[in-house]
């Protein structure tokens, strides 16, 4: 059974990088074809998707946060990242990683989910 | 992008009853590519049906989503204790993927 676990800090200065790894146990994320994702969700708000990476070194990114945004792996760990600049309070959510499913761009397998405040 | 629309914002229903959750895109999802999660409080979401009307693994046969184009449902045929949450629909048809904003089933 495929795990996945967010892990980095809970509190970000304005207009500092966010920084975030996730650990995946269970399976290894450079076998099975899968795409390796992040998407937040804002505090009582809907999920909003920020991109994904396959092991063969894809990225995909949502427009909006491209400017900023970059995920990145570290195979030999089984680990990926986030890293999103220019942080502002905006960016205050929830930050689950996540494992695309085989059959399209929806996510069967979710960390339980970590949240970083955007603060000075 | 998509813009995916849910209702009710709230259903208050009891245990045993019919649940049908709506979610309407802004432009036909042309491929049916859509997905329903649940989600309950202090967790991550569940992958209940993909494609509109496919059941992920492991999730129970009451659970069962419709729809084409513009309109999509999720019906829960028998309310369970454990159905009490949030569930959100997902547009993976056109980039960028969107989600709704979430239609919570309450216990009335």
């Amino acid at each position: 059974q495929v795990q996945l676990q967010e892990s980095g800090p809970g509190l970000v200065k304005p207009s500092q990088t966010l920084s975030l790894t996730c650990t995946v146990s269970g399976g290894s994320i450079s076998s099975g074809g899968y795409f390796w994702s992040w998407i937040r969700q804002h505090p009582g708000k809907g999920l909003e998707w920020i991109g994904y990476m396959h092991y063969s070194g894809g990225t995909y990114y949502n427009p909006s946060l491209r400017s900023r945004v970059t995920i990145s792996m570290a195979a030999s760990e089984n680990q990926f990242s986030l890293h999103l600049a220019s942080v502002t309070a905006a960016d205050t959510a929830v930050y689950y990683c996540a494992r695309r499913f085989s059959g399209g761009d929806c996510y069967d397998h979710w960390g339980q989910g970590t949240l970083v405040t955007v603060s000075s | 992008e998509i813009v995916l629309t849910q209702s009710p914002g709230t259903l208050s229903l009891s245990p045993g009853e019919r649940a049908t959750l709506s979610c309407r895109a802004s432009q036909s999802l042309s491929r049916r590519y859509l997905a329903w999660y649940q989600q309950k409080p202090g967790q991550a979401p569940r992958l209940l049906i993909y494609a509109a009307s496919s059941r992920a693994t492991a999730i129970p046969d009451r659970f069962s989503g419709t729809g084409s184009e513009t309109d999509f449902n999720l019906t829960i045929s028998r309310l369970e204790p454990e159905d009490f949450a949030v569930y959100y629909c997902q547009q993976y048809d056109t980039s960028p993927q969107t989600f709704g904003q979430g239609t919570m089933v309450e216990t009335k």
